[in-house]
Protein backbone atom coordinates (compact mmCIF):
# COMPACT_ATOMS: atom_id res chain seq x y z
CA UNK A 1 0.00 0.00 0.00
CA UNK A 2 1.04 3.61 -0.30
CA UNK A 3 0.64 7.05 1.73
CA UNK A 4 1.61 10.26 1.14
CA UNK A 5 2.39 12.83 3.90
CA UNK A 6 2.26 16.80 3.08
CA UNK A 7 4.09 18.07 5.82
CA UNK A 8 2.60 21.44 5.95
CA UNK A 9 -0.97 22.55 6.00
CA UNK A 10 -0.75 25.57 5.48
CA UNK A 11 1.44 27.83 3.89
CA UNK A 12 1.58 31.58 3.72
CA UNK A 13 3.98 33.77 1.73
CA UNK A 14 3.97 36.89 -0.16
CA UNK A 15 3.45 37.92 -3.81
CA UNK A 16 6.46 37.30 -6.04
CA UNK A 17 8.19 35.70 -2.95
CA UNK A 18 9.24 31.38 -4.25
CA UNK A 19 7.16 28.58 -2.30
CA UNK A 20 8.32 25.03 -1.64
CA UNK A 21 5.70 22.86 -0.64
CA UNK A 22 6.27 19.12 0.68
CA UNK A 23 5.46 16.20 0.28
CA UNK A 24 7.13 12.82 0.79
CA UNK A 25 5.31 8.97 0.09
CA UNK A 26 5.68 5.52 1.17
CA UNK A 27 5.89 2.36 -1.17
CA UNK A 28 6.88 -0.66 -1.06
CA UNK A 29 6.98 -0.46 -5.26
CA UNK A 30 7.50 1.49 -7.68
CA UNK A 31 5.55 4.65 -8.39
CA UNK A 32 3.78 7.61 -9.91
CA UNK A 33 3.75 10.87 -8.71
CA UNK A 34 1.14 13.46 -9.05
CA UNK A 35 0.59 17.14 -7.93
CA UNK A 36 -2.89 18.44 -8.26
CA UNK A 37 -4.77 22.17 -7.00
CA UNK A 38 -7.98 22.80 -6.20
CA UNK A 39 -9.33 26.24 -6.15
CA UNK A 40 -12.72 26.94 -3.95
CA UNK A 41 -15.71 25.22 -4.90
CA UNK A 42 -13.64 22.93 -8.03
CA UNK A 43 -12.50 19.54 -8.86
CA UNK A 44 -8.91 18.68 -8.76
CA UNK A 45 -6.78 19.93 -11.92
CA UNK A 46 -3.24 17.94 -13.04
CA UNK A 47 -0.60 20.28 -12.62
CA UNK A 48 2.37 17.86 -12.95
CA UNK A 49 3.04 14.39 -12.80
CA UNK A 50 6.52 12.10 -12.99
CA UNK A 51 6.03 8.60 -14.35
CA UNK A 52 9.33 7.98 -15.12
CA UNK A 53 12.77 9.97 -16.95
CA UNK A 54 14.37 13.09 -15.66
CA UNK A 55 13.57 13.50 -12.19
CA UNK A 56 13.20 17.36 -13.07
CA UNK A 57 9.28 17.69 -13.72
CA UNK A 58 7.50 20.73 -15.35
CA UNK A 59 4.13 21.48 -15.10
CA UNK A 60 1.16 24.13 -16.39
CA UNK A 61 1.28 27.96 -14.06
CA UNK A 62 4.84 27.95 -13.63
CA UNK A 63 5.45 24.84 -11.35
CA UNK A 64 7.87 22.29 -11.46
CA UNK A 65 8.72 19.24 -8.76
CA UNK A 66 11.47 17.20 -8.21
CA UNK A 67 11.31 12.98 -7.71
CA UNK A 68 13.85 12.47 -5.47
CA UNK A 69 13.94 8.25 -4.54
CA UNK A 70 16.69 8.48 -1.74
CA UNK A 71 14.17 10.78 0.14
CA UNK A 72 10.75 9.17 -0.89
CA UNK A 73 10.32 13.36 -1.33
CA UNK A 74 8.16 15.40 -4.31
CA UNK A 75 8.25 18.50 -2.87
CA UNK A 76 6.02 20.76 -5.45
CA UNK A 77 7.79 24.60 -6.28
CA UNK A 78 7.13 28.04 -8.06
CA UNK A 79 10.14 30.82 -8.18
CA UNK A 80 7.38 33.47 -8.08
CA UNK A 81 3.90 33.12 -6.93
CA UNK A 82 0.89 35.51 -7.83
CA UNK A 83 -2.17 35.96 -6.22
CA UNK A 84 -4.07 33.76 -8.12
CA UNK A 85 -2.11 30.49 -7.05
CA UNK A 86 -3.71 30.83 -3.95
CA UNK A 87 -5.29 27.36 -3.47
CA UNK A 88 -5.15 23.83 -2.38
CA UNK A 89 -2.49 22.13 -3.01
CA UNK A 90 -2.67 17.92 -3.13
CA UNK A 91 0.27 15.38 -3.40
CA UNK A 92 -1.13 12.15 -4.94
CA UNK A 93 0.76 8.75 -5.57
CA UNK A 94 -0.13 5.53 -7.34
CA UNK A 95 1.29 2.32 -7.61
CA UNK A 96 2.46 1.77 -11.64
CA UNK A 97 1.39 -0.42 -13.38
CA UNK A 98 -2.24 -1.37 -14.29
CA UNK A 99 -5.40 0.32 -12.93
CA UNK A 100 -4.09 1.49 -9.55
CA UNK A 101 -6.33 4.07 -7.10
CA UNK A 102 -4.70 7.41 -6.35
CA UNK A 103 -3.87 7.66 -2.48
CA UNK A 104 -3.75 11.61 -1.61
CA UNK A 105 -2.09 13.54 1.11
CA UNK A 106 -3.87 16.07 3.55
CA UNK A 107 -3.59 18.91 1.33
CA UNK A 108 -1.65 22.27 1.81
CA UNK A 109 -3.61 25.39 1.67
CA UNK A 110 -1.44 28.06 -0.12
CA UNK A 111 -2.12 31.68 0.78
CA UNK A 112 -0.45 34.60 -1.24
CA UNK A 113 -0.57 37.50 0.01
CA UNK A 114 -0.14 41.22 -1.20
CA UNK B 1 -13.09 18.35 -25.14
CA UNK B 2 -15.74 18.41 -22.43
CA UNK B 3 -14.97 17.47 -18.63
CA UNK B 4 -15.82 15.49 -16.36
CA UNK B 5 -19.88 16.14 -15.54
CA UNK B 6 -21.27 15.85 -12.23
CA UNK B 7 -25.01 16.96 -10.89
CA UNK B 8 -26.31 18.37 -8.54
CA UNK B 9 -23.60 20.74 -7.62
CA UNK B 10 -25.19 21.00 -4.03
CA UNK B 11 -27.47 18.86 -1.72
CA UNK B 12 -28.72 19.14 1.36
CA UNK B 13 -30.45 16.68 3.19
CA UNK B 14 -31.54 15.34 6.44
CA UNK B 15 -30.22 12.51 8.29
CA UNK B 16 -31.70 9.26 6.99
CA UNK B 17 -33.25 10.46 4.08
CA UNK B 18 -31.35 8.91 0.92
CA UNK B 19 -29.17 10.70 -1.81
CA UNK B 20 -28.28 9.73 -5.44
CA UNK B 21 -25.56 11.26 -7.24
CA UNK B 22 -24.60 11.39 -11.13
CA UNK B 23 -21.52 11.03 -13.32
CA UNK B 24 -21.02 11.60 -17.06
CA UNK B 25 -17.08 10.80 -17.33
CA UNK B 26 -14.91 12.56 -20.30
CA UNK B 27 -16.10 10.62 -23.61
CA UNK B 28 -14.20 7.15 -24.62
CA UNK B 29 -12.49 7.14 -20.89
CA UNK B 30 -13.09 4.09 -19.38
CA UNK B 31 -12.42 3.84 -15.99
CA UNK B 32 -14.20 6.18 -13.81
CA UNK B 33 -13.75 6.71 -9.91
CA UNK B 34 -15.73 8.25 -7.07
CA UNK B 35 -13.77 9.68 -4.22
CA UNK B 36 -15.25 11.39 -0.93
CA UNK B 37 -13.80 14.59 0.24
CA UNK B 38 -14.19 15.58 3.97
CA UNK B 39 -13.42 19.12 4.54
CA UNK B 40 -10.13 19.47 5.45
CA UNK B 41 -8.65 16.13 4.14
CA UNK B 42 -7.70 14.55 0.53
CA UNK B 43 -10.15 12.81 -1.43
CA UNK B 44 -10.55 9.45 -0.41
CA UNK B 45 -11.22 6.26 -3.34
CA UNK B 46 -14.99 4.96 -2.63
CA UNK B 47 -14.95 3.10 -5.70
CA UNK B 48 -13.33 2.27 -9.13
CA UNK B 49 -14.76 1.02 -12.57
CA UNK B 50 -13.36 -0.08 -15.17
CA UNK B 51 -16.19 -0.17 -17.99
CA UNK B 52 -19.06 -1.33 -16.15
CA UNK B 53 -16.83 -3.62 -13.45
CA UNK B 54 -15.60 -3.28 -10.29
CA UNK B 55 -12.41 -2.73 -9.78
CA UNK B 56 -11.67 -1.46 -6.13
CA UNK B 57 -14.53 -0.58 -3.64
CA UNK B 58 -12.65 -2.06 -0.56
CA UNK B 59 -13.53 1.71 1.05
CA UNK B 60 -16.99 1.97 0.12
CA UNK B 61 -19.44 1.12 2.99
CA UNK B 62 -21.27 -1.04 1.51
CA UNK B 63 -24.01 -1.21 4.18
CA UNK B 64 -25.17 2.17 3.33
CA UNK B 65 -23.46 3.49 0.15
CA UNK B 66 -23.61 1.99 -3.26
CA UNK B 67 -22.71 2.85 -6.90
CA UNK B 68 -23.04 1.54 -10.32
CA UNK B 69 -22.30 2.21 -14.03
CA UNK B 70 -24.51 0.45 -16.20
CA UNK B 71 -23.15 0.36 -20.28
CA UNK B 72 -19.98 1.77 -18.83
CA UNK B 73 -20.63 5.05 -19.59
CA UNK B 74 -22.13 7.23 -16.82
CA UNK B 75 -22.61 5.86 -12.98
CA UNK B 76 -24.30 6.87 -10.31
CA UNK B 77 -23.50 6.90 -6.53
CA UNK B 78 -26.32 6.40 -3.75
CA UNK B 79 -26.38 6.55 0.02
CA UNK B 80 -28.87 5.53 1.92
CA UNK B 81 -29.75 6.13 4.58
CA UNK B 82 -27.33 9.49 5.40
CA UNK B 83 -25.49 9.51 8.48
CA UNK B 84 -23.99 12.59 9.77
CA UNK B 85 -20.48 11.58 8.89
CA UNK B 86 -21.24 11.30 5.44
CA UNK B 87 -20.92 15.49 5.04
CA UNK B 88 -18.45 15.63 2.31
CA UNK B 89 -17.62 16.51 -1.36
CA UNK B 90 -18.19 14.04 -4.00
CA UNK B 91 -15.72 14.01 -6.63
CA UNK B 92 -15.96 11.75 -9.69
CA UNK B 93 -13.04 11.51 -12.12
CA UNK B 94 -12.22 9.36 -15.01
CA UNK B 95 -9.51 8.20 -17.26
CA UNK B 96 -8.14 6.62 -20.45
CA UNK B 97 -5.57 3.67 -20.34
CA UNK B 98 -3.89 4.69 -16.87
CA UNK B 99 -3.06 8.49 -18.05
CA UNK B 100 -4.38 11.07 -15.69
CA UNK B 101 -7.16 11.33 -13.95
CA UNK B 102 -9.52 14.52 -14.68
CA UNK B 103 -11.69 15.12 -12.37
CA UNK B 104 -15.29 17.15 -11.70
CA UNK B 105 -16.72 20.16 -9.92
CA UNK B 106 -18.01 17.71 -7.32
CA UNK B 107 -21.16 17.44 -5.21
CA UNK B 108 -20.98 19.15 -2.03
CA UNK B 109 -23.23 16.85 0.38
CA UNK B 110 -24.71 18.83 3.55
CA UNK B 111 -26.43 16.32 6.18
CA UNK B 112 -28.78 18.17 8.58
Amino acid sequence: AQSVTQLDSQVPVFEEAPVELRCNYSSSVSVYLFWYVQYPNQGLQLLLKYLSGSTLVKGINGFEAEFNKSQTSFHLRKPSVHISDTAEYFCAVRASGGAQKLVFGQGTRLTINP
Amino acid sequence: EAGVAQSPRYKIIEKRQSVAFWCNPISGHATLYWYQQILGQGPKLLIQFQNNGVVDDSQLPKDRFSAERLKGVDSTLKIQPAKLEDSAVYLCASSLNNQPQHFGDGTRLSIL
